[in-house]
């Protein structure tokens, strides 16, 4: 069974430093996503990693994606208050469909 | 291009009744896909459909936990005998083949009292 875990699960950040969020998941998959909620909102998409080594970047974040050690992290440089939100990494479960497999969300707080 | 819709966008319904929520999915998109988010159970995978395939029904929780799309297009989530764990925001997305990227809509927050 496909298992994705981040960490932390609760991120209170700074205005202007840096942060890194991390996603691990537990067999193979040949697809990695990060989503973005905002309070009472729908997931919006921020990223697709498809390959080993594979970085995206847009604005203050970036993805990056080692699928030998099947671990993802979102990067934020020089946080924001708009940056707050929650993420979300999610996993494609290779079964038939490509149903997501989400982790439990990292809740990014930026203070001033 | 119009999104991924849902309705009703709230609903609130008394343990034991029948519920229908909708999904238009974005125009094209042959895949669609049902999820649920809820504060115990984070963001879980229910139902799948692709073209004229059988669902994949892997993820529904129990046989009171139903759907159907029809003409390849709408698709509905039907919830009998609601309980108050059924309490979520169900999610829909639609994706162009079963390998293209899922775009969400807004969702659908049940509240069971």
């Amino acid at each position: 069974e496909l298992k994705v875990e981040q960490n932390p699960l609760f991120l209170s950040m700074q205005e202007g430093k840096n942060y890194t969020i991390y996603c691990n998941y537990s067999t193979t998959s040949d697809r990695l996503y990060w989503y973005r909620q905002d309070p009472g909102k729908s997931l919006e998409s921020l990223f697709v990693l498809l390959s080993n080594g594979a970085v995206k970047q847009e604005g203050r974040l970036m993805a990056s994606l080692d699928t030998k050690a099947r671990l993802s992290t979102l990067h934020i440089t020089a946080a924001v208050h708009d940056l707050s939100a929650t993420y979300f990494c999610a996993v494609v479960t290779n079964q038939a469909g490509t149903a997501l497999i989400f982790g439990k969300g990292t809740t990014l707080s930026v203070s001033s | 291009g119009a999104g991924v819709s849902q309705s009703p966008s709230n609903k609130v319904t008394e343990k034991g009744k029948d519920v229908e929520l909708r999904c238009d999915p974005i125009s094209g998109h042959t895949a669609l896909y049902w999820y649920r988010q809820s504060l115990g159970q984070g963001l879980e995978f229910l139902i799948y459909f692709q073209g004229n395939s059988a669902p994949d029904k892997s993820g529904l929780p129990s046989d009171r936990f139903s759907a159907e799309r029809t003409g390849g297009s709408v698709s509905t989530l039907t919830i009998q005998r609601t309980q108050q764990e059924d309490s979520a925001v169900y999610l829909c997305a639609s994706s162009l083949g079963e390998r293209g990227e899922q775009y969400f809509g807004p969702g659908t927050r049940l509240t069971v009292t």
